[in-house]
């Protein structure tokens, strides 16, 4: 069965710094990887998914993330932290042997300091 | 291109009450996914539909039930509404099994009194 460990329910960074949120996940098959962001009181957004072409996956807002199998990670980044980038972050799995149901993990609120 | 709509907005229950939220596909897209995400929570999985027929299942009790329409606009409905039930809930649309290209509604928040 699928399943997604976020580590980190809370990151603080400062405003310019290097944005790190990490994600491994669990899956038996070669997996569909995501990354959502979800603002307050607001319904979900993709920032960039994973379907096994680029290991690296740029996305919007200057995020990306890199598909690592040996270390079944998926952890996403961002180079320089903006004020706006303060949100609840969701990673999630999907793949064949779940019938594509996407699984998330539990998330990681961002806040990012002046 | 319409997106996903998602009605009402917010909505207020009492316990045992049942409740009908809606979802309007994105226009072409045959499959409905809906998820409960509870107050500092990840979104759970309840159900999916295609082409009108459900299509896989989370561990949702059968009080929480579905429908989908040939136009593809979609229902789940919660009977006997318990307390833990209040969340935001959340319906996605896709082509087929393509969910790794869903795209979410804004949701609906139920509060269960």
């Amino acid at each position: 069965a699928q399943s997604v460990t976020q580590l980190g329910s809370h990151v603080s960074v400062s405003e310019g710094a290097l944005v790190l949120l990490r994600c491994n996940y669990s899956s038996s098959v070669p997996p569909y990887l995501f990354w959502y962001v979800q603002y307050p009181n607001q319904g979900l957004q993709l920032l960039l998914k994973y379907t096994s072409a680029a290991t690296l996956v740029k996305g919007i807002n200057g995020f990306e993330a890199e598909f690592k199998k040996s270390e079944t990670s998926f952890h996403l980044t961002k180079p320089s932290a903006h004020m706006s980038d303060a949100a609840e972050y969701f990673c999630a799995v999907s793949d064949s042997t779940g019938g594509f149901k996407t699984i998330f993990g539990a998330g990681t609120r961002l806040f990012v300091k002046a | 291109e319409t997106g996903v709509t998602q009605s009402p907005t917010h909505l207020i229950k009492t316990r045992g009450q049942q409740v009908t939220l809606r979802c309007s596909s994105q226009s072409g897209h045959n499959t409905v996914s809906w998820y409960q995400q509870a107050l500092g929570q990840g979104p759970q999985f309840i159900f999916q539909y295609y082409r009108e027929e459900e299509n896989g299942r989370g561990n949702f009790p059968p009080r929480f039930s579905g429908l989908q329409f040939p136009n593809y606009s979609s229902e789940l409905n919660v009977n006997a509404l318990e307390l833990d039930d209040s969340a935001l809930y959340l319906c996605a649309s896709s082509l087929g099994d393509r969910t790794y290209e869903q795209y979410f509604g804004p949701g609906t928040r139920l509060t269960v009194t």
